[in-house]
Order: structure tokens, then C-alpha cells, then sequence
């Protein structure tokens, strides 16, 4: 069954360096999203994007933040200057259109995430 | 008043056993509710998803939602210890697949052979 990967598996970074996280959707997918997990909590929406632009973004998601797609497969997420705070596990999901239902999709699927560790 | 409120558990069961967990919901625009479960270190691997109220079956899973009440049920029949993980609720919107989740904080289920 096609899956949502991501690189690398664990990431650690000193604090202030920039980091990206990379995701490959699953492929016939056109909608991407970020979510993170910080230890102990629930997860929690970060940003989607569709057609080459954010369609929404959560207030979490600010200027330290960006994604891209810079090709036809990769996703990714960049940190500019981490913090101790952005220590959590990231999860990159697409979803699909569903093809018999008007205006509608299917569920978003996940990937295995990235952790990422703050120093 | 937080918008979906999941028991984070631990729940203990023996195998066999009827398991039955749940979320509530403060937000009315929620149309879609779906179940995922996650082994440790993996992803959220979704399970089940309904639209508005009522049941759905998938082999030992049963899914309710009973939106009047702004409760909704996963219940997993003759339970496994491969079903011990954390089972995480999430909602959304009418826009199903391409507006966010948002999450339960989940619950963690162990199955004791």
C-alpha cells in the first residue's frame, strides 16, 4: 500500500540553526499538510497546502516557519531559527480527491514523522 | 472548554475482551469524525471515518456518533494485544481531506494476553 515517508527519522539541531524536514506524499495526493506532537500532548494542525500555496495555517505556524514543494514529489518544512520549544514530532500527511463524491476528499494519511530535538 | 476531549487513559483489558473508547466535542461545524491508531514511534494509521451521525462497522471496530450528544465511540470486539497502542480521535469540518484535524489527546490501550 503507497505511504507518506519522511526524512530524516530523528533530527537534532543546536538552537537558532535552520532545519528542514522532508516528506514524500503518497503520489496521485494534491493536498499536504504539517502536524506536530510535542512529547505528552495531542497532535496539532500546523499548516496544509494545495495548488502550490497554503491554504490555511495555524497560529503555531509563524514567520520562523515555511513550506515548500519544490518538486513534483518532495514537501517540506523549514524551521529558520529553532527553538527549545519546537522539540516535538512532525508529521507530514496528504490526502487525495475522492473521484465520487463532488468537492470532496479522502481521509489524510500519515507518515511514521520526524523527531526533532532542540539543543 | 477544550474543543474534543479524549480520556487519556491507560486503559488495561484482557484479551478477548469488549474495549470502548471515547471523545467529546465542544464545536458544532464538526461533520467528520475519524479514528486513528498509533503504535509507538509510528505515524497516526487511520482506522475508521464517519460523516454526521450513526454506526459503521469494520470487522471487530464499530464506530458511533451521536452528534445531538457531541459524543462519539470506537468499540473493538474479541480485542487483541495487537491492538495495544494509543487510539487517537480527530475531527473535521465539511470539508473532509482538505481542511485540518483536529486531535484528541488519545488513548493508550494495552490488551493483556
Amino acid at each position: 500500500e503507497p505511504e507518506v515517508t519522511q526524512t530524516p527519522s530523528h533530527q537534532v539541531t543546536q538552537m537558532g540553526q535552520e532545519v528542514i524536514l522532508r516528506c514524500v506524499p503518497i503520489s496521485n495526493h494534491l493536498y499536504f499538510y504539517w502536524y506536530r506532537q510535542i512529547l505528552g500532548q495531542k497532535v496539532e494542525f500546523l499548516v496544509s497546502f494545495y495548488n502550490n500555496e497554503i491554504s490555511e495555517k495555524s497560529e503555531i505556524f509563524d514567520d520562523q516557519f515555511s513550506v515548500e514543494r519544490p518538486d513534483g514529489s518532495n514537501f517540506t518544512l523549514k524551521i529558520r531559527s529553532t527553538k527549545l520549544e519546537d522539540s516535538a514530532m512532525y508529521f507530514c500527511a496528504s490526502s487525495a480527491p475522492d473521484r465520487e463524491v463532488f468537492n470532496s476528499n479522502q481521509p489524510q494519511h500519515f507518515g511514521d514523522g520526524t523527531r526533532l530535538s532542540i539543543l | 472548554q477544550k474543543e474534543v476531549e479524549q480520556d487519556p487513559g491507560p486503559l488495561s483489558v484482557p484479551e478477548g475482551a469488549i474495549v470502548s473508547l471515547n471523545c467529546t466535542y465542544s464545536n458544532s461545524a464538526f461533520q467528520y469524525f475519524m479514528w486513528y491508531r498509533q503504535y509507538s514511534r509510528k505515524g497516526p494509521e487511520l482506522l475508521m471515518y464517519t460523516y454526521s451521525s450513526g454506526n459503521k462497522e469494520d470487522g471487530r471496530f464499530t464506530a458511533q456518533v451521536d452528534k445531538s450528544s457531541k459524543y462519539i465511540s470506537l468499540f473493538i470486539r474479541d480485542s487483541q494485544p495487537s491492538d495495544s497502542a494509543t487510539y487517537l480521535c480527530a475531527m473535521s469540518g465539511p470539508n473532509f481531506g482538505n481542511e485540518k484535524l483536529t486531535f484528541g489527546t488519545g488513548t493508550r490501550l494495552t490488551i493483556i494476553p
